[in-house]
């Protein structure tokens, strides 16, 4: 059964410049949600994907985008990078009708300079 | 605004038991998550609850109370690799459409 997968795995950045951050969802899943996680802070809801389309979203500026294809898999972009996105960035996957369990995809550690 | 607390350190010895607490804040409620965090790491999920009551599973169990706004997680016969973070996370009214995050409890476990 494969789990949450995501890539890549770490990433350096300059400010300014633009990422895109990718990730696969649980078999069986079709909802994807994205996290920021700071150092020694939870993780940060940045936002929901179901059905192509952007359910929920958190208190993230527009520089943050996401896209889910038909396949389920997301993508998380980042436009004009702050010193301040560095941080791991978590996707995480559920079956929208299932019981809840959400899964944690490895992370993508970033880090701007 | 949502407000989740839990103690930020723990400390307890390896093969005993430790219950680590969280209470809650928030604009509505459909249930509560634990997730366990290794340094580095992603984290794993323990735990979902939406009900009152316990749930035990393994060496882990879940309790919540839905009207007190209270949660704790209870890990027995302590393993050094029970060394770890520990996040409650609440999911809001309105589905899975938002998971808001505590600051974590980090555990040690001494022998």
């Amino acid at each position: 059964d494969a789990g949450v997968t995501q890539s890549p795995t770490h990433l350096i950045k300059t400010r300014g410049q633009q990422v895109t951050l990718r990730c696969s969802p649980k078999s069986g899943h079709d909802t994807v949600s994205w996290y920021q996680q700071a150092l020694g802070q939870g993780p940060q809801f940045i936002f929901q994907y179901y059905e192509e389309e952007e359910r929920q979203r958190g208190n993230f500026p527009d520089r943050f985008s996401g896209h889910q294809f038909p396949n389920y898999s997301s993508e998380l972009n980042v436009n004009a990078l702050l010193l301040g996105d560095s941080a791991l960035y978590l996707c995480a996957s559920i079956y929208d009708r299932g019981l809840g369990e959400q899964y944690f995809g490895p992370g993508t550690r970033l880090t701007v300079t | 605004g949502q407000n989740i607390d839990q103690p930020t350190e723990m400390t307890a010895t390896e093969g005993a038991i430790v219950q680590i607490n969280c209470t809650y804040q928030t604009s509505g409620f459909n249930g509560l998550f634990w997730y366990q965090q290794h340094a580095g790491e992603a984290p794993t999920f323990l735990s979902y609850n939406v009900l009152d009551g316990l749930e035990e599973k393994g060496r882990f169990s879940s309790f919540l109370s839905r009207s007190k706004g209270y949660s704790y997680l209870l890990l027995k016969e302590l393993q050094m690799k029970d060394s770890a973070s520990y996040l409650c996370a609440v999911v809001l009214s309105g589905g899975y459409q938002k998971v808001t995050f505590g600051t974590g409890t980090k555990l040690q476990v001494i022998p």
